[in-house]
């Protein structure tokens, strides 16, 4: 097993707010995903980052891979209730390994 | 319409009864793979799929078993069900690269009793 740790595992904030997110290894990710998934429903592909230091944005969200590439933030400007959800991070390959997931609910 | 169909999407069943999970997608993904999905624990991988007749185990294979007769479906087995396989269950298909984006079933969940 290649454990993922995610931080924090809730997070509730207003609407407004910023807040960040964040996905550890102890080994180094060729590459590493971030998805969202959404109450009743399979998690949904946000992005895919694989040169270490890269960021990435996406709207709202930027995302950034470590230098070594063994940890990668998300971060949320402006938080929407829109925004709600299980943001999981996950390390491709072969087999695919699942962080445990950061529950976020924004409050309007 | 690109998806993953999963079915049942709902099954309440007893120790021991065999079952079977039906996922099929119409993407012609080569890479397909099963999950469960338990609070605080996460996503973990049963089992994947790399092309017809190739399966491999993923971190939690025990008591399930799978086929890839057909480059579409990939079926999930319980041979003999146990409580604690009580869970959500999600199948996904992608190309076949590493970092290829996986596209997700919408669920089954499944109470063994």
């Amino acid at each position: 097993t290649q454990l993922l740790e995610q931080s924090p595992q809730f997070l509730s904030i207003q609407e407004g707010e910023n807040l960040t997110v964040y996905c550890n290894s102890s080994s180094v990710f060729s590459s590493l995903q971030w998805y969202r998934q959404e109450p009743g429903e399979g998690p949904v592909l946000l992005v895919t980052v694989v040169t270490g230091g890269e960021v990435k944005k996406l709207k709202r969200l930027t995302f950034q891979f470590g230098d070594a590439r063994k940890d990668s933030s998300l971060h949320i400007t402006a938080a929407q209730p829109g925004d709600t959800g299980l943001y999981l991070c996950a390390r491709t390959g072969n087999q695919f390994y699942f962080g445990t997931g950061t529950s976020l609910t924004v409050i309007p | 319409e690109a998806q993953v169909t999963q079915n049942p999407r709902y099954l309440i069943t007893v120790t021991g009864k065999k079952l079977t999970v039906t996922c099929s997608q119409n993407m012609n993904h080569e890479y397909m793979s099963w999950y469960r999905q338990d609070p605080g624990l996460g996503l973990r991988q049963i089992y994947y799929s790399m092309n017809v007749e190739v399966t491999d185990k993923g971190d939690v294979p025990e008591g399930y078993k799978v086929s890839r007769k057909e480059k579409r479906n990939f079926p999930l087995i319980l041979e003999s069900p146990s409580p604690n396989q009580t869970s959500l269950y999600f199948c996904a298909s992608s190309r076949w690269l590493a970092g290829n984006e996986q596209f997700f079933g919408p669920g089954t969940r499944l109470t063994v009793l």
